[in-house]
């Protein structure tokens, strides 16, 4: 079946413009996750959803992140007047209450 | 979660069992071990995982000592498609309440499979 799946796969963006990153879970996985991956460094937790509502979003590094799960199912990041900081590749995991995670490719986002 | 240590690095000759290493001395009583695998350019990928059994499948071998401080991931014949970093993760395997159960990586072992 159908893994998770990310958009775009790679995003350049200026410094201070606004960015979203589409994340589509397993059909039937209650509970999403994003992380954000440094270059050479393991995935760092942002933010967690059990169905639609954002149950830990302790990970966030501050307002400029945010995730929205309207209908449970896809979900979207979105980052607000982006900085160079913000580079890195931002992975996306869905499971079932108490499964494994299974995770995205990931979308590289480059702010120039 | 506990916090675990892994070498940041070892290789492995094809054909050959890799013996992935991990120390986690101050594991609870409740918590797993669980190791990913993150191969180039993709998202990480679960491998094992286990409370105090030795535990296999058909991708690896999970020994866990007795006191469970420490525990081995076997790749029984390594390929170069092997070729990976690898995470060594304890956690609880039940979200608490209503509380997320997020993995927490560390730096992980970048693992290379020569011909």
């Amino acid at each position: 079946g159908a893994g998770v799946s990310q958009t775009p796969s790679n995003k350049v963006t200026e410094k201070g413009k606004y960015v979203e990153l589409r994340c589509d879970p397993i059909s039937g996985h209650t509970a999403l996750y994003w992380y954000r991956q440094s270059l050479g460094q393991g995935p760092e937790f942002l933010i967690y959803f059990q169905g639609t509502g954002a149950a830990d979003d302790s990970g966030l590094p501050n307002d400029r992140f945010f995730a929205v799960r309207p209908e449970g199912s896809v979900s979207t990041l979105k980052i607000q007047r982006t900085e160079r900081g913000d580079s890195a590749v931002y992975l996306c995991a869905s499971s079932s209450y108490s499964g494994e995670q299974f995770f995205g490719p990931g979308t590289r986002l480059t702010v120039l | 979660d506990a916090k675990t240590t892994q070498p940041p690095s070892m290789d492995c000759a094809e054909g050959r069992a890799a013996n992935l290493p991990c120390n986690h001395s101050t594991i609870s009583g409740n918590e797993y071990v669980y190791w990913y695998r993150q191969i180039h350019s993709q998202g990480p990928q679960y491998i094992i995982h286990g409370l105090k059994n030795n535990e296999t499948n058909e991708m690896a071998s999970l020994i866990i000592t007795e006191d469970r401080k420490s525990s081995t991931l076997i790749l029984p014949h390594a390929t170069l498609r092997d070729t990976a970093v690898y995470y060594c993760i304890v956690r609880v395997a039940l979200p608490i309440n209503n509380a997320g159960n997020m993995l927490t990586f560390g730096g992980g072992t970048r693992l290379m499979v020569k011909p």
